[in-house]
């Protein structure tokens, strides 16, 4: 089945820096690459995604790069704010007829004023 | 639009107690239902999914079971809680691979 790495844990950077979290999939089939951002206390929320057919999405300060031969994606945030502050996870729908998606294990990014 | 109920917020409860933790969600029709746990800062561990009513797949082994006795309600339970239950449940349904989460139940089991 799919698994999905998710790398660094943790991530401090200071406001205004560069912030970018990778995952790697293993299920070349996988289509869809979704990012949730998890404040404190609260529920995770779709922020990006991309579609196996692009390579690169951008939201403003956000995007999502795609690299389908490596299987890999990452999340890039510009210029982070402290309310940038909160636990990303990265995730992938499972192989058994996309009925599931799997999760990584989550980043935590620390924006320092 | 579509949204996700989930109750009760918080609960704490003694070991060997029973839980059932009730999701349910509106403005859609026939959706695919997930519940998760979240221990305290780590990540989302799929317990259960459903495709349709009375459908239940189960994802680890414990001593929870979830049931789907209509369409948009997903019931989480337990008939003795362990210490090991605490943590954060939420609830999700899908449309096209993309999760809707609720707001989740924090539970802890004392």
């Amino acid at each position: 089945g799919e698994n999905v790495e998710q790398h660094p844990s943790t991530l401090s950077v200071q406001e205004g820096d560069s912030a970018v979290i990778k995952c790697t999939y293993s299920d070349s089939a996988s289509n869809y690459f979704p990012w949730y951002k998890q404040e404190l206390g609260k529920r995770p929320q779709l922020i990006i995604d991309i579609r196996s057919n692009v390579g690169e999405k951008k939201d403003q300060r956000i995007a999502v790069t795609l690299n389908k031969t490596a299987k890999h994606f990452s999340l890039h945030i510009t210029e982070t704010q402290p309310e940038d502050s909160a636990v990303y996870f990265c995730a992938a729908p499972s192989d058994t007829g996309g009925f599931k998606t799997i999760f990584g294990a989550g980043t935590r990014l620390f924006v320092k004023a | 639009s579509q949204t996700i109920h989930q109750w009760p917020a918080t609960l704490v409860q003694p070991v060997g107690s029973p839980l059932s933790l009730e999701c349910t969600v509106e403005g859609t029709s026939n959706p695919n239902l997930y519940w998760y746990r979240q221990a305290a800062g780590r990540g989302l561990q799929l317990l259960f999914y459903s495709v349709g009513i009375g459908q239940i797949s189960s994802e680890v082994p414990q001593n929870l079971s979830a049931s789907r006795p209509q369409d948009r309600q997903f019931i989480l339970s337990s008939k003795k809680l362990l210490l090991s239950d605490s943590g954060f449940y939420l609830c999700a349904w899908s449309r096209k691979n993309e999760q809707f989460f609720g707001p989740g139940t924090r539970l802890t089991v004392l």
